[in-house]
């Protein structure tokens, strides 16, 4: 099946740094990538949607200056977060649509992020 | 706006028996379903995917899922639970925005009991 991988899984940084967390999907093409949040013990939120070559699509309360999508290319899509704070501390999991083929979603493993 | 619902955010089962999960969409007959199973500290894995094209849907490790139209369900079902499959499990819906966006339900926590 297809496989998307994510970069890095586990991610510890101090308060008002920036992370830049990766997807990559490694055998097929996306132009929509996906990124969603995952605060423990509850379900995916999305947080935007990533488009090859065009800027991102955020969801309502997600600020864009803070989290920022970069989709550069058919099978890379990145996620930085700025100047993290604790707050931010979360699952953040990618997914990138693979439209020719299977017309399915599949998911990264996930990156943990802890901000002390 | 198209959901899902899940009822039961936990599942107990014996292993041997019978799974079970729950899974209700709204409105109108979505043009595809989804489960995904998550395991701890992992992202998640497509179980099955309804396309209309059969109403029970078979998929990896065992399960399957029958879409009912009268019912506006979509449960998931596995004949004799394993150990292994204690984890997370999300219905998924595509959203019509025609973004491809999904939204998931909140979760079951299947615990299977040795």
């Amino acid at each position: 099946g297809a496989v998307v991988s994510q970069h890095p899984s586990r991610v510890i940084c101090k308060s008002g740094t920036s992370v830049k967390i990766e997807c990559r999907s490694l055998d097929f093409q996306a132009t929509t990538m996906f990124w969603y949040r995952q605060f423990p013990k509850q379900s995916l939120m999305l947080m935007a949607t990533s488009n090859e070559g065009s800027k991102a699509t955020y969801e309502q309360g997600v600020e864009k200056d803070k989290f920022l999508i970069n989709h550069a290319s058919l099978t890379l899509s990145t996620l930085t977060v700025t100047s993290a704070h604790p707050e931010d501390s979360s699952f953040y999991i990618c997914s990138a649509h693979d439209r020719v083929g299977t017309d399915t979603q599949y998911f990264g493993p996930g990156t943990r992020l802890t901000v002390l | 706006a198209q959901s899902v619902t899940q009822l039961g955010s936990h599942v107990s089962v014996s292993e041997g028996a019978l799974v079970l999960l729950r899974c209700n969409y709204s409105s109108s007959v979505p043009p595809y379903l989804f489960w995904y199973v998550q395991y701890p500290n992992q992202g998640l894995q497509l179980l099955l995917k309804y396309t209309s094209a059969a109403t029970l849907v078979k998929g990896i490790n065992g399960f399957e899922a029958e879409f009912k139209k009268s019912e506006t369900s979509f449960h998931l079902t596995k004949p004799s639970a394993h150990m292994s499959d204690a984890a997370e499990y999300f219905c998924a819906v595509p959203t019509p925005t025609g973004a491809n966006n999904l939204f998931f339900g909140t979760g079951t926590r299947l615990t299977v009991i040795p």
